[in-house]
């Protein structure tokens, strides 16, 4: 059975850092792209960053580009979200998702998020 | 780039059948076939109906169907039920190597 487990969430100060973690199980981690997506509570959905299944390829939305890292650790099948001079409009649920199949394929499988708060 | 245009709201009684649009660009959309749907209850994670324009995943009831043509992709729900009852959001993977959402469609049953 495929698991996603998130964690790191918590309140920060603006400028703060936070790491978040998504431990995945169930499925061979290096054959499928991993995707951090969040949510604004009350908001819509929105793509954070994508990784491919080696780790090669990293891609980011330009809201948090050049402020959050995307990583990986294949022999710990652990996803990780490195988030920089955190701002208010950064406060989200964020969830890991993996890719059904393609890069840019759907996320078959969600985990169920961790809230970060930024709020002084 | 903007996000994709999805109606606020939709409703449908049980039984019938509902349409909702997700409207882009050629740089979004209408330029490739990685458009996934996504349903999302409240307080749940989302979960995918539709990849890749209109390929269920396994195990999901045929009574969700897409569709594209042009600039737009359709979610289409036929015998609408109770359940059914969600938020629902399309995406679609960018010439910008990058993936936008659509606003969300607040799916009404009566």
């Amino acid at each position: 059975e495929v698991q996603l487990l998130e964690s790191g969430g918590g309140v920060v100060q603006p400028g703060g850092s936070l790491r978040l973690s998504c431990v995945a199980s169930g499925f061979t981690f290096t054959s499928y792209a991993m995707n951090w997506v969040r949510q604004a509570p009350g908001k819509g959905l929105e793509w954070v960053s994508a990784i491919s299944g080696s780790g090669a390829k990293k891609y980011y939305a330009e809201s948090v580009k050049g402020r959050f890292t995307i990583s990986s650790e294949y022999f710990k099948n652990t996803l990780y979200l490195q988030m920089n001079s955190l701002r208010a409009d950064d406060t989200a649920i964020y969830y890991c998702a993996k890719t059904i199949g393609h890069f840019w394929g759907g996320w078959d499988y969600w985990g169920r998020g961790t809230l970060v708060t930024v709020s002084s | 780039q903007s996000a994709l245009t999805q109606p606020a709201s939709v409703s449908g009684s049980p039984g019938q059948s509902i349409t909702i649009s997700c409207s882009g660009t050629s740089t979004d959309v209408g330029g490739y076939n990685s458009v996934s749907w996504y349903q999302q209850h409240p307080g749940k994670a989302p979960k995918l109906m539709i990849y890749d324009v209109y390929n269920r995943p396994s195990g999901l009831s045929n009574r969700f169907s897409g569709s594209k043509s042009g600039n737009t992709a359709s979610l289409t729900i036929s015998g609408l039920r109770a359940e059914d009852e969600a938020d629902y959001y399309c995406s679609s993977y960018t010439s910008y190597n990058t993936l936008v959402f659509g606003g969300g469609t607040k799916l009404t049953v009566l």
